[in-house]
């Protein structure tokens, strides 16, 4: 089944250290995005992208960094320079069509990130 | 004020009992999201709409774009139902960007 994967789904962190999230999506689905979600909040944009090689960044992409060599994987890198990294951490994607209905975006499970 | 507003934000039914979850939007939107969030996180996409109404089973979503306003109704709610159910709108003019409600937690009593 098509779908997107994101791994780890618990991950922990230890001051100081940068950690990478995968999101890996068999849709062929030409944008992904990277979402932050706090509690009482609503989900946040990190970075999205719509196509290979380039990415845009979102409402709140200090402290992130992202990569897009391939269609199919959008990894996530939460640095040292993030101050509150403590989140759950959602990637979607979405087809980007020329005509027709705009499509929804698909998520993924979700990783859950700690600092240790 | 957040952009995307949502009532309530906690909501208990018994089971059977017809569920309505609103979402007023105050920005310009090509279309508007319902997702649902499971307690394990991850979230699944219910309906997405630029107007009208959609039905899928015991689903139900509504728009009015002239009222900025949009309804997602369940009927016959079971404890399955139980989940938080998430607003989003794509926002217009053109960006990709969508703004998120911060969500309704259901939940469905046997």
């Amino acid at each position: 089944d098509g779908g997107i994967t994101q791994s780890p789904k618990y991950l922990f962190r230890k001051e100081g250290q940068n950690v990478t999230l995968s999101c890996e999506q068999n849709l062929n689905h030409d944008a992904m995005y990277w979402y932050r979600q706090d509690p009482g909040q609503g989900l946040r944009l990190i970075y999205y992208s719509q196509i290979v090689n380039d990415f845009q960044k979102g409402d709140i992409a200090e402290g992130y960094s992202v990569s897009r060599e391939k269609k199919e994987s959008f990894p996530l890198t939460v640095t040292s320079a993030q101050k509150n990294p403590t989140a759950f951490y959602l990637c979607a994607s979405r087809p980007l069509m020329q005509a027709g209905p705009i499509q929804p975006q698909h998520f993924g499970d979700g990783t859950r990130l700690s600092i240790l | 004020k957040n952009e995307v507003e949502q009532s309530p934000q906690n909501l208990t039914a018994q089971e059977g009992e017809f569920i309505t979850i609103n979402c007023s939007y105050s920005v310009g939107i090509s279309a508007l999201h319902w997702l649902q969030q499971h307690p394990g996180g991850g979230i699944v996409s219910l309906f997405m709409l630029s107007s009208g109404k959609k039905k899928h089973g015991r689903l139900i979503a509504t728009i009015n774009i002239q009222e900025k306003h949009s309804s997602l109704h369940i009927t016959a709610s079971h404890p399955r139902d139980s989940a938080v159910y998430i607003c989003a709108v794509r926002s217009y003019p053109g960006t990709y960007k969508y703004i998120f409600g911060t969500g309704t937690r259901l939940k469905v009593l046997a």
